[in-house]
């Protein structure tokens, strides 16, 4: 299966700040990739699909001003969580499409965000 | 958002028994996924299931995607302490053209000793 790699694996920010979170492809082009956060005892819940070269497409309820997707390589995509708030401290996961027909999502490790 | 059904919430089992549960949906799906997620870790894929009527295993693990495409079932055959986690169905719906998933609200394993 397809391998993806995030990072930070955690991280701990003050209250205001923006935090960058990398999800990487390592073992295939994706140029679509999507990003999830994951409240505790929930499922997961999908915030954007993230395509190479383009915007990428919210959820409804999702800021995109506040989550700043970038997926400027076909590696490589970005989450920019601006001016966090506690309520934005979640378990963030991404996810790329692969497998024999293209329909099967492989997800990263997840970034664990906790906002002071 | 939608979600599938999934049963049970949660299983209380003793080690060595076999462990069923399920997903429903009220909609077609071309594509049905099985995935265990482990404390503090992303979803890891299990199985996945793309026809209908199949059936697929993996080690202990036997997955059926329904007959009908409204329904999939995950088995585990003489559990083991470590199949201890939250498993997740997702599926995605035959109308849906941007490959994302439906999510099951999880079942949650505990084997006790």
């Amino acid at each position: 299966g397809a391998v993806v790699s995030q990072h930070p694996s955690w991280v701990i920010c003050k209250s205001g700040t923006s935090v960058k979170i990398e999800c990487r492809s390592l073992d295939f082009q994706a140029t679509t990739m999507f990003w999830y956060r994951q409240f505790p005892k929930q499922s997961l819940m999908l915030m954007a699909t993230s395509n190479e070269g383009s915007k990428a497409t919210y959820e409804q309820g999702v800021e995109k001003d506040k989550f700043l997707i970038n997926h400027a390589s076909l590696t490589l995509s970005t989450l920019t969580v601006t001016s966090a708030h506690p309520e934005d401290s979640s378990f963030y996961i991404c996810s790329n499409l692969g497998g024999e027909f293209q329909e099967t999502q492989y997800f990263g490790p997840g970034t664990r965000l906790l906002v002071l | 958002g939608q979600q599938l059904n999934q049963s049970p919430q949660s299983m209380f089992i003793q080690e060595g028994e076999d462990v069923s549960m399920n997903c429903t949906s009220s909609s077609i799906f071309n594509t049905w996924l099985w995935y265990k997620q482990d404390p503090g870790e992303g979803p890891v894929l299990l199985i996945a299931l793309y026809k209908a009527g199949e059936l697929t295993s993996n080690g202990r693990l036997t997955a059926q995607f329904g007959i009908t495409r409204k329904d999939s079932f995950l088995n585990i055959s003489a559990s083991i302490p470590s199949d201890v986690g939250i498993y997740f169905c997702a599926g995605r719906p035959s109308l849906d053209s941007n490959y994302q998933l439906i999510w099951g609200a999880g079942t949650k394993l505990i084997i006790k000793p």
